[in-house]
């Protein structure tokens, strides 16, 4: 079954210090996703994509953050001038259409520590 | 505010047992009711969706029921198996549905002892 991968599966960096997460997303999905969750909490939205642009954020999708496709393949997400509390899980998911009985499909996601 | 809460926060069975997992929810206007499976340290994976209309649905061990008038939902669990450990989540979507309006719960975090 076709899955979204996502890179690194752990990724350590310092204060202030930018990152980048590399999601690829099911080969066939239009609708690319971000989500985190902080350690113990609940899932958060962050941001949606959709023809090669954002059709959706969240409050937490602030200017630190940006997300890219910069190829037919792979989806990003850069968070700049890191800070202590962006330390969580991210994930990417991916879904076919963006209707309502359709499923989400997540990575594995990428632990990120800021140190 | 839209929310859902779940019940229990923990809970910890025999394997080859029964459980039931339940959500609540204050989501409007209402679009489909979703529960993921989420083992530690992966995504959290669809185990079923249901629309306001469907107030069953089955995913082989896996049933789950739904309410719209008491804005309820439950995930029951038959012949609980060791890998059934993880946490499940609620999730419902509101509006035209999709990702965006999409309201987490905290989940409900199983434990199957052998």
């Amino acid at each position: 079954e076709p899955e979204v991968t996502q890179t690194p599966s752990h990724q350590v960096t310092q204060m202030g210090q930018e990152v980048i997460l590399r999601c690829v997303p099911i080969s066939n999905h239009l609708y690319f996703y971000w989500y985190r969750q902080i350690l113990g909490q609940k899932v958060e939205f962050l941001v949606s994509f959709y023809n090669n642009e954002i059709s959706e954020k969240s409050e937490i999708f602030d200017d630190q953050f940006s997300v890219e496709r910069p190829d037919g393949s792979n989806f990003t997400l850069k968070i700049r001038s890191t800070k202590l509390e962006d330390s969580a899980m991210y994930f990417c998911a991916s879904s076919e259409t963006d209707n309502r009985n359709s499923p989400l499909h997540f990575g594995n996601g990428t632990r990120l520590t800021v140190t | 505010k839209n929310q859902v809460e779940q019940s229990p926060q923990s809970l910890i069975i025999l394997e080859g047992k029964n459980c039931t997992l339940q959500c609540n929810y204050t989501v409007s206007p209402f679009s489909n009711l979703r529960w993921y499976k989420q083992d530690t340290g992966r995504g959290p994976v669809s185990l079923t969706i249901m629309t306001f209309s469907e107030n069953t649905k089955s995913n082989g061990r896996y049933t789950a029921t739904l309410d719209a008038d008491t804005k309820q939902s439950s995930l029951h669990i038959t012949a609980s198996q060791l890998s059934d450990s993880a946490s499940y989540i609620c999730v419902v979507s509101a509006g035209g549905g999709g990702a965006d309006g999409l309201t987490f719960g905290k989940g409900t975090h199983l434990i199957i002892q052998p």
